[in-house]
């Protein structure tokens, strides 16, 4: 069965300093992974995937993920917080097990940024 | 570029009314999905659909219905209304079924029922 743990509800960082969401899956086959932010009272917008390509993933607005299989993670980073990126960030997983292609959501991270 | 397409952006219900969330899809999806948003939970699947005429139950398809009857939509329908049903909605689509795409989103329907 696919499950997401994301091991942060929420996450305060300064301006300026470094971001990092943590994810860890679980997939019983190849998993595409995902992350997903979402600005308050907006939709969902795609900020990068891996589907086994390369393990290191960049994404927009300066936010990449590391697919580390051996630790069923794929943690969210970025050097340098904005303002702009407080938001609710999701990790989603999706595989091809029975029911085609499900995604399957974490719980969210809610990033505050300190000015 | 439309995308995703949800109607309405709110709505406030009495418990036991019905209604028809709507949304459309114009960029020729096979795979399109309805989710809830309750916080600290994350999406939840409600229903979904790998196709026109196919439809499936999610996590927690009771007291909602849908149906696909053509490429474009997939309307979400509660029977009869109930609280617990108080949340935001999202549909949902992905270029394939059988292939690890990512899911382009609604902006959300919210919903209230008193």
């Amino acid at each position: 069965a696919q499950s997401v743990t994301q091991l942060d509800s929420h996450v305060s960082v300064s301006e300026g300093t470094p971001v990092l969401l943590r994810c860890n899956y679980s997939s019983s086959y190849s998993p595409s992974l995902f992350w997903y932010v979402q600005h308050p009272n907006k939709g969902l917008q795609l900020l990068l995937k891996y589907t086994s390509a390369a393990t290191l993933v960049k994404g927009i607005n300066g936010f990449e993920a590391e697919f580390k299989k051996s630790e069923t993670s794929f943690h969210l980073t970025k050097p340098s917080a904005h303002m702009s990126d407080a938001a609710e960030y999701f990790c989603v997983v999706s595989d091809l097990e029975n029911t085609g292609n499900q995604f399957y959501f974490g719980t969210g991270t809610s990033l505050t940024v300190i000015p | 570029n439309a995308g995703v397409t949800q109607t309405p952006k709110f709505q406030v219900l009495k418990t036991g009314q019905s209604m028809t969330l709507q949304c459309a899809q114009d960029m020729n999806h096979e795979y399109m999905s309805w989710y809830r948003q309750d916080p600290g939970m994350g999406l939840r699947l409600i229903h979904y659909s790998v196709g026109a005429g196919i439809t499936d139950q999610g996590e927690v398809p009771n007291g909602y219905n849908v149906s696909r009857s053509t490429t474009e939509d997939f309307p979400l329908r509660l029977l009869s209304a109930a609280p617990s049903q108080t949340s935001v909605y999202f549909c949902a689509s992905s270029y394939s079924a059988i292939l690890n795409t990512e899911a382009f989103f609604g902006q959300g329907t919210r919903l209230t029922v008193v």
